[in-house]
């Protein structure tokens, strides 16, 4: 099984929909994270968590809301998807350790937006 | 402010063409800068971590290599199996995330 999963893979909606992304890691990492990816444009942090209480937003945090669960669970929401927010999005997680930043990546979800 | 930057932004090669990638990067304090691979529609796979100037890893027919302004990912006779994009990302201060560049997207052709 993946360590790191992502429901659902893929997702059409129409503009001013509620949509949920959700993503669960069997790593037992404390950090996780939520990235999009635009064709182009590279890899780019929506919203991070080092642990259940703390969240904290990224780069593009606009338009998006995050939800830590549990320790191994993080969810990414769209209140009101517009056509822009059309991309690949990607969890990510990583150990607390400190010698290592490195994140692992689950398989994705492709979102579209009509 | 963090910054990455790859080239090039795409690269064909015969099977066997050995070749090199680049990437370039200014950062105030490097923890770690690494190297992924990502096939089409799948998430990035973990490649390499290097840490300091002067260090080389291998993996098979990849060799990172990391110098204080840049680091290259040599491709030794790549085989079509090699043809994805290679992501290269850094991490720095106290924050630990991750700044990506925008990829390299190699092709191997047979």
């Amino acid at each position: 099984d993946a360590d790191v999963t992502q429901t659902p893979r893929n997702r059409i909606t129409k503009t001013g929909k509620r949509i949920m992304l959700e993503c669960s890691q069997t790593k037992g990492h404390d950090r996780m994270y939520w990235y999009r990816q635009d064709p182009g444009l590279g890899l780019r942090l929506i919203y991070y968590s080092f642990d259940v209480k703390d969240i904290n937003k990224g780069e593009i945090s606009d338009g998006y809301s995050v939800s830590r669960q549990a320790q191994a669970k993080f969810s990414l929401s769209l209140e009101s998807a517009i056509p822009n927010q059309t991309a690949l999005y990607f969890c990510a997680t990583s150990a607390v350790a400190a010698s290592t930043d490195t994140q692992y990546f689950g398989p994705g979800t492709r979102l579209t937006v009509l | 402010e963090d910054q990455v930057t790859q080239s090039p932004e795409a690269l064909r090669l015969q099977e066997g063409e050995s070749s090199s990638l680049n990437c370039s990067y200014t950062v105030s304090g490097l923890r770690g800068l690494f190297w992924y691979r990502q096939d089409p529609g799948k998430g990035p796979e973990f490649l390499f971590t290097l840490y300091s100037a002067g260090e080389e890893k291998e993996k098979e027919r990849l060799k990172a290599t990391l110098t204080k302004k840049e680091s290259f990912l040599h491709i030794t006779a790549p085989k079509p199996e090699d043809s994805a994009t290679y992501l290269c990302a850094l991490s720095s201060g106290s924050a630990r995330q991750l700044t990506f560049g925008s990829g390299t997207q190699l092709t191997v052709l047979p």
